[in-house]
């Protein structure tokens, strides 16, 4: 557990509907991430945070887009959700591993759009 | 275009068996290769590997690395139904913006 939390747990929503998943972390991590996790996909990279207003794309971005206020929350945000973006989210930081950094993951979120 | 793959995709096995799951990689600037356990939740760390030859371990698994040939092996001996799990590898490039690139994973079930 390295403190990172991730709300909703889980969700439906419409199409064509905004929807804001929320990241928290308590450990003031410089890099945050968000994933997508889909089958026969693995994990794939959204967008990562390397710090307060500091964001940058992943491999697919494209419908997505994100916010970092605050050290502690990284938010992504459907801007008008699609079914392909049914999937669930894994956010992550980059931590201080055992002797050097490594990424942990919070608990992930469910999104399923209609 | 950086990529990792993992091989094999799935893999049915008994208890007791050892196995051997495979990931190779194309990354620039290779900074580390990370295993990881994912069962019906989020995945947990198992191992981090940044220097060639030296194994890694933990209990009955453990990792190596091979920097030349450009991929990493993770073993498990004398499995047990606990095991079962996807098996995921990701490799940091170094950038200057560490990011982790993944592969689509392991799927293992070990049969009772």
């Amino acid at each position: 557990d390295a403190g990172i939390t991730q709300s909703p747990r889980h969700k439906v929503t419409e199409t064509g509907t905004p929807v804001t998943l929320r990241c928290h972390q308590t450990e003031n991590h410089r890099y945050m991430y968000w994933y997508r996790q889909d089958p026969g996909h693995g994990l794939r990279l959204i967008h990562y945070s390397y710090g307060v207003k500091d964001t940058d794309k992943g491999e697919v971005s494209d419908g997505y887009s994100v916010s970092r206020s605050k050290t502690e929350d990284f938010l992504l945000t459907l801007e008008s959700a699609t079914s392909s973006q049914t999937s669930v989210y894994f956010c992550a930081i980059r931590g201080q591993g055992l002797s050097t950094d490594t990424q942990y993951f919070g608990p992930g979120t469910r999104l399923t759009v209609l | 275009e950086d990529k990792v793959v993992q091989s094999p995709l799935s893999l049915v096995v008994h208890e007791g068996d050892t196995v051997t799951l495979n990931c190779s990689y194309e990354v620039t600037n290779f900074r580390s290769l990370l295993w990881y356990k994912q069962e019906k939740k989020a995945p947990t760390f198992l191992f981090m590997l940044t220097s060639s030859g030296i194994e890694k371990k933990s209990g009955r698994l453990s990792s190596i690395l091979d920097k030349k040939e450009l991929f990493s092996i993770l073993n498990i001996t004398a499995t047990q139904t606990g095991d079962s799990a996807i098996y995921l590898c990701a490799v940091e490039g170094a950038s200057g913006t560490y990011k982790y690139i993944f592969g689509t994973g392991t799927r293992l079930k070990v049969l009772a």
